[in-house]
């Protein structure tokens, strides 16, 4: 088991375009959380999945952001047509839900829009 | 509105020194309040926590200490060295695997 693991690493995009990142949890976790950071703050909660099912989705996962845990394993978060208030790092973490271990986060994939 | 807001912005403690990271949160409903450490171009990492019904919980040279009346907790880094340098974040959620909000975190420097 090597961790939580986010590809890719670093994103540079133009304004308009769409873009895909993957997150691969912990094996036997459950739980799979997004979460973005920009600079100087601390992380935000986008959203978090139980097996398949997206279980809550924060105010701030506009309609042009999706995301996606098709079989309850690797998750997939897209933004549509970015904007340059995109730029940040998104970070996924995953958890066993129950066992109150709390839960670990990935290196994050840093977004550049330009 | 900030649910949990922690200060100093930053912070520079000489080698050997003490650290002290303080925050406050508003929502009584708060069940765990972690500490995270994030290095430059990682993830945050748990590094201690600690339940309402507890006033202090010591890791190592880590100890959180919370006072539930003022809806305060505070990090303390004992000893500090170099290596402790990161950004620190203070969190608090409804429990260990529900979703965390984070303070704007502290950016430490221990002076060699």
């Amino acid at each position: 088991d090597t961790g939580v693991s986010q590809n890719p690493r670093h994103k540079i995009t133009k304004r308009g375009q769409n873009v895909t990142f993957r997150c691969d949890p912990i094996s036997e976790h459950n739980r799979l959380y997004w979460y973005r950071q920009t600079l100087g703050q601390g992380p935000e909660f986008l959203t978090y999945f139980q097996n398949e099912a997206q279980l809550e989705k924060s105010r701030l996962l506009s309609d042009r952001f999706s995301a996606e845990r098709p079989k309850g394993s690797f998750s997939t978060l897209e933004i549509q047509r970015t904007e340059q208030g995109d730029s940040a790092m998104y970070l996924c973490a995953s958890s066993l839900h129950g066992l109150n271990y709390g839960y670990t986060f990935g290196s994050g994939t840093r977004l550049t829009v330009v | 509105q900030q649910q949990v807001k922690q200060s100093p912005q930053s912070l520079i403690v000489q080698k050997g020194g003490i650290s002290i990271i303080n925050c406050a949160y508003e929502n009584t409903a708060f069940d765990y309040f972690p500490w995270y450490q994030q290095f430059p171009g990682k993830g945050p990492a748990l590094l201690i926590a600690i339940r309402p019904d507890v006033s202090e919980k010591k890791e190592g040279r880590f100890t959180i200490s919370f006072n539930k009346s003022a809806k305060q907790f505070s990090l303390h880094i004992m000893d500090s060295q170099p290596g402790d340098s990161a950004t620190y974040f203070c969190a608090a959620s409804l429990n260990r695997d529900d979703k965390i909000i984070f303070g704007k975190g502290t950016r430490l420097h221990i002076l060699p």
